[in-house]
């Protein structure tokens, strides 16, 4: 139990353009997913916190207007990377938790890679 | 200001030989701890986790961890190696009342020689 998916498992784009990648919880209902960004040899990296039917709770730095986060239902939540370029390729990885407030364990996505050429 | 610090940023150790990777966190309170294992383009498997109790938590793998208050630390510790433990190794928190955010520490790159 307790999966979550990522797609697209990889994506090349040309700058410009916009790319959006899923997560999916597909045996246990998220109220809250997390999106992290991770660049090579690096830690991830907390971009935001999504909860269901509510807007993204961004981290400092993070453009909100770049990385759009729509938490639709309690399965999915969505990130669409917009107008992207070089400096946003990089490993995206989300996780997902059931419960409230309190503490429960995060399940994390296999991670998508992003390349932007 | 409040962290978590991974102090080897690679480590190498032969296959059979005993690991430990450390970690320390500075928190005003004991916060909940975890380690995650990555492999190369792969999300994040739990190995362990330790929120109150007995200090010393065994997690998959063989892995175990031991929480030292005094120390502020979170060590994991496997006694024998195996070639398959080459990875990326993360200690993270979440302090409790959080929203359940976890703050990662700088991770560890395990090797493993023959």
């Amino acid at each position: 139990g307790a999966v979550v998916s990522q797609h697209p498992s990889w994506v090349i784009c040309k700058s410009g353009t916009s790319v959006k990648i899923e997560c999916r919880s597909l045996d246990f209902q998220a109220t809250t997913m997390f999106w992290y960004r991770q660049f090579p040899k690096q830690s991830l990296m907390l971009m935001a916190t999504s909860n269901e039917g509510s807007k993204a709770t961004y981290e400092q730095g993070v453009e909100k207007d770049k990385f759009l986060i729509n938490h639709a239902s309690l399965t999915l939540s969505t990130l669409t990377v917009t107008s992207a370029h070089p400096e946003d390729s990089s490993f995206y990885i989300c996780s997902a938790k059931q419960g409230g407030p309190s503490y429960n364990e995060q399940f994390f996505g296999p991670g998508t890679r992003l390349t932007v050429l | 200001a409040q962290s978590v610090t991974q102090p080897d940023i690679h480590i190498t150790v032969s296959e059979g030989a005993s690991l430990e990777l450390r970690c320390n966190y500075s928190y005003g309170a004991t916060p909940y701890l975890f380690w995650y294992v990555q492999s190369p383009g792969q999300g994040l498997q739990l190995l362990l986790k330790y929120f109150s109790g007995d200090t010393l938590v065994q997690g998959i793998k063989g892995f175990e961890a031991e929480f030292k208050r005094s120390q502020s630390s979170f060590n994991l510790r496997k006694p024998s190696v195996h070639w398959s433990d080459a990875a990326e190794y993360f200690c993270a928190v979440v302090l409790f009342g959080n929203t359940g955010k976890l703050i990662f520490g700088q991770g560890t790159t395990l090797q493993v020689k023959p």
